[in-house]
Order: structure tokens, then C-alpha cells, then sequence
């Protein structure tokens, strides 16, 4: 069964510094891999995704995520962190072994940069 | 453009009451489900659609009905209301019929709450 993990609930950086946030996942197939972030009393928006080639997938906002197949992980990464960074993020997964059409979401990490 | 519509925003029912989530979206999308988001869980599929008269079942569907007559609309129904149901319940809806292909897009959630 396809699974995905957020390991932190929540993380916190100071603003301009790097942030990383974690995402491990298990599928019995190839993954097709997403990163969604979450606004308060907003529905989810789409930063970015890996389906296949490239393992650094650039996305929205200047967010990226390294896809590294030995570490089943995929984590966000993002150069310099901004106030407005501040959110919700959802790592989510399909697993293209199963034959199921729909995507997995881990349980979140709540992200809060530090002026 | 509207994008995906959810209403009502809140939602107050007793206990054994019915009622209807109405989700609509303009983008003339073929996949459209329903997420339900509870505390430390993450989002987990209750229903989708990957086309008008097509529905299937997610990973929580007990106690919960979807149609989809049109291609716009997707409504979830609730027969009869338990507290377990009390959550922030989400609509989205890909071009696609295979989700990840092309973005989930998320409506800004219905919070509804059993008593």
C-alpha cells in the first residue's frame, strides 16, 4: 500500500536562510510525487511535481524538490525563506503500481519563517 | 475565473440529519473528488469522478454518496450525520482523468461540524 511521511510537524527558520522540508514515501510501483502548500482557510494550491527524468524539479515560488529514489524521499527545499512562506505543506504521492487514481497525502508540516 | 466553488463555507447539523456539500467548477475539468482534513491526518479521498456518470470510491467513503450528472458539478451527500463526520471537507478537480497529470485545484473548504 502507498504510504507517505512527514517526519516534522512542524518546522521553523529564520528569514533568508534555507529551509528543507522532509518527505519519505513507499509505493510498490514508480511514484508520480507532489508538493502542495496550504494557506489559512484556503484550500490547497500546487507548488510542484515528479513524474519522471530530472531528480531537482523547480516549482512555484522558487520552491524545489530532489527526488532520490535509494532514499524513497523527496524532499521541498527552497534557497531563502520569506515571512510569507509561512504555511501549511503537503507532500502527496500516487502510486503507478497499484493501478489506483488518486493521490496520498501525508499529514502535513507547518512551516513558520522568523522575521 | 471562479475555479472550483464550494458552498456553504459552515455547516452546523445534529446528529442523524442529511444534508448536501455542493461543489462546482468552470474549467470543464474531468476529475473532480472530495477530501476530507482532519487534525494529524492529513487529507484522505473520500469519493472521485473521472467523468460525468463515473464515480468511484476513496479510501474513507462509509456514509458518504457522490454523482456526477454534469461535468461541472459534484455534489457529497450526507445520509445521515454522525460527530465521527465532523471535519473540513475539500473539493478539487484536474484536467485530467489521471490524476497528477495536470494539478489538483482545491476549493477553500466546507467546515462542518456534528453534534
Amino acid at each position: 500500500a502507498q504510504s507517505v511521511a512527514q517526519p516534522e510537524d512542524q518546522v521553523n527558520v529564520a528569514e533568508g536562510n534555507p529551509l528543507t522540508v522532509k518527505c519519505t514515501y513507499s509505493v510498490s510501483g514508480n511514484p508520480y510525487l507532489f508538493w502542495y502548500v496550504q494557506y489559512p482557510n484556503r484550500g490547497l494550491q500546487f507548488l510542484l511535481k515528479y513524474i519522471t527524468g530530472d531528480n531537482l524539479v523547480k516549482g512555484s515560488y522558487g520552491f524545489e524538490a530532489e527526488f532520490n529514489k535509494s532514499q524513497t524521499s523527496f524532499h521541498l527545499k527552497k534557497p531563502s525563506a520569506l515571512v510569507s512562506d509561512s504555511a501549511l505543506y503537503f507532500c502527496a504521492v500516487r502510486d503507478m503500481g497499484t493501478g489506483a487514481n488518486n493521490l496520498f497525502f501525508g499529514t502535513g508540516t507547518r512551516l513558520t519563517v522568523i522575521p | 475565473n471562479a475555479g472550483v466553488t464550494q458552498t456553504p463555507k459552515f455547516q452546523v447539523l445534529k446528529t442523524g440529519q442529511s444534508m448536501t456539500l455542493q461543489c462546482a467548477q468552470d474549467m470543464n475539468h474531468e476529475y473532480m473528488s472530495w477530501y476530507r482534513q482532519d487534525p494529524g491526518m492529513g487529507l484522505r479521498l473520500i469519493h472521485y469522478s473521472v467523468g460525468a456518470g463515473i464515480t468511484d470510491q476513496g479510501e474513507v467513503p462509509n456514509g458518504y454518496n457522490v454523482s456526477r450528472s454534469t461535468t461541472e458539478d459534484f455534489p457529497l451527500r450526507l445520509l445521515s450525520a454522525a460527530p465521527s463526520q465532523t471535519s473540513v471537507y475539500f473539493c478539487a478537480s484536474s484536467y485530467s482523468r489521471e490524476v497528477g497529470n495536470s494539478p489538483l485545484h482545491f476549493g477553500n473548504g466546507t467546515r462542518l461540524t456534528v453534534t
